[in-house]
């Protein structure tokens, strides 16, 4: 079946613009998370979403990073006036439920010039 | 504060070579245990999840077992298809995140 899927596949963006990543979980995964991979490091947790409520987004790194879901399906990340420092491959990873196995889509690469 | 540590950092192997990647981890109250295997340019691939000490999960030349502080990623008679970053990451009971360790960069050459 489908696995997770993530646009674009790539994003260059400037310095303060704002951009948006889009994730579309596997159909009837009811958790979703956003993760962070710096290059050279490992992933950073940003934030879970059980159905359309996030009960767990202490891993965002400021105010200028917010993420939606719509029901359980369709997350999107959002990052305001991007910064040099927001460049890294931000990945989504969905599953059936908060304590099952998380499945990973193949990511964004967000390039801030 | 839980910690994930993989060792070593890069492991070159002849095709053939046996060997084995380590996770060691510092968390209170461990639920799950997942190895990943990374391609360059693409997702983590989920391998296997362990859940207690003393467990073993085979998958082609791959074998993860967990004891109460690491787990161990024994790779046997590899091939060069196997070269990839293998990812270990832990759940821990209060949380739902997974914390990943910083990775092995495995290249086996022929």
């Amino acid at each position: 079946g489908a696995g997770v899927s993530q646009s674009p596949s790539n994003k260059v963006t400037e310095k303060g613009k704002d951009v948006e990543l889009r994730c579309d979980p596997i159909s009837g995964h009811t958790a979703l998370y956003w993760y962070r991979q710096r290059l050279g490091q490992g992933l950073e947790f940003l934030i879970y979403f059980q159905g359309n409520s996030a009960p767990d987004k202490s891993g965002l790194p400021s105010d200028r990073f917010s993420a939606e879901r719509t029901g359980e399906s369709v997350s999107t990340l959002t990052i305001q006036r991007t910064q040099q420092e927001d460049s890294a491959v931000y990945l989504c990873a969905s599953s059936l439920g908060s304590l099952r196995t998380q499945y990973f889509g193949p990511g964004t690469r967000l390039t801030v010039l | 504060e839980d910690q994930v540590t993989q060792s070593p950092e890069a492991l070159r192997l002849q095709e053939g070579e046996s060997s084995s990647l380590n996770c060691s981890y510092t968390v209170s109250g461990l639920r799950g245990l997942f190895w990943y295997r990374q391609d360059p340019g693409k997702g983590p691939e989920f391998l296997f999840t362990l859940y207690s000490a003393g467990e073993e999960k085979e998958k082609e030349r791959l074998k993860a077992t967990l004891t109460k502080k690491e787990s161990f990623l024994h790779i046997t008679a590899p091939k060069p298809e196997d070269s990839a970053t293998y990812l270990c990451a832990v759940q821990i009971n209060a949380g739902n995140m997974l914390t990943f360790g910083g990775g092995t960069r495995l290249m086996v050459k022929p």
